[in-house]
């Protein structure tokens, strides 16, 4: 099946600092990629979409400046979150969109962050 | 805009019990219904899914009609496991192109031994 890893799957830095996360599909090439945000014992948040490309459309009320999003292949996509903050900690999580498949998304292990 | 409303959990259940959680949509044009399942730690993973009314998604012994007259998509499963534990959220794609993901707030789901 269709596999989606992220790395690191968890990751503590100093506020201030900056996070690379990275979202992968192993096994196939994906147009679209999302990323989501999931504060305890809640839904997901969409953040953004990003596609091979292009840049990332951020939904409302996600400051495109301090999480910033590269999709520059089809199988990778990164979230790196800028001058972290403890309010920044959280659960991110990201999904892929098969190449030619049709109202499907495929969800990565998820990178639980923890500004100190 | 487009919208997912299931039951708040916790729920809790002894081992074989029966498993209903309740999930309604709304949504302006025709949607594909999911359930996705998280367990602890974990991302999500689809359990199953409908793209059509009358349609029955079936997963692990769980279950979910997609009902356009009622707009719901209820889970079920007639005997829960302690392995079956986690948090399950509802979910609807609107087809607007960028197979965006609605999710309900998630029900979370304990299975007593």
């Amino acid at each position: 099946g269709a596999v989606v890893s992220q790395h690191p799957s968890r990751v503590i830095c100093k506020s201030g600092t900056s996070v690379k996360i990275e979202c992968r599909s192993l096994d196939f090439q994906a147009t679209t990629m999302f990323w989501y945000r999931q504060f305890p014992k809640q839904s997901l948040m969409l953040m953004a979409t990003s596609n091979e490309g292009s840049k990332a459309t951020y939904e409302q009320g996600v400051e495109k400046d301090k999480f910033l999003i590269n999709h520059a292949s089809l199988t990778l996509s990164t979230l790196t979150v800028t001058s972290a903050h403890p309010e920044d900690s959280s659960f991110y999580i990201c999904s892929a969109s098969p190449a030619g498949v049709y109202n499907e998304q495929f969800f990565g292990p998820g990178t639980r962050l923890t500004v100190l | 805009g487009d919208s997912v409303t299931q039951m708040e959990g916790p729920v809790t259940l002894s081992e074989e019990a029966f498993l209903t959680i309740n999930c309604t949509y709304t949504a302006t044009g025709y949607p594909s219904l999911f359930w996705y399942v998280q367990y602890p730690g974990e991302g999500l993973q689809l359990l199953l899914k409908a793209t059509k009314a009358d349609d029955k998604g079936s997963n692990k012994g769980f279950e979910a009609t997609y009902r356009k007259e009622t707009t719901s998509f209820h889970l079920e499963k007639g005997s829960v496991q302690v392995s079956d534990s986690a948090v399950y959220f509802c979910a609807l794609s609107d087809h607007q192109g960028n197979d965006k993901i609605i999710f309900g707030k998630g029900t979370r789901l304990h299975i007593l031994p």
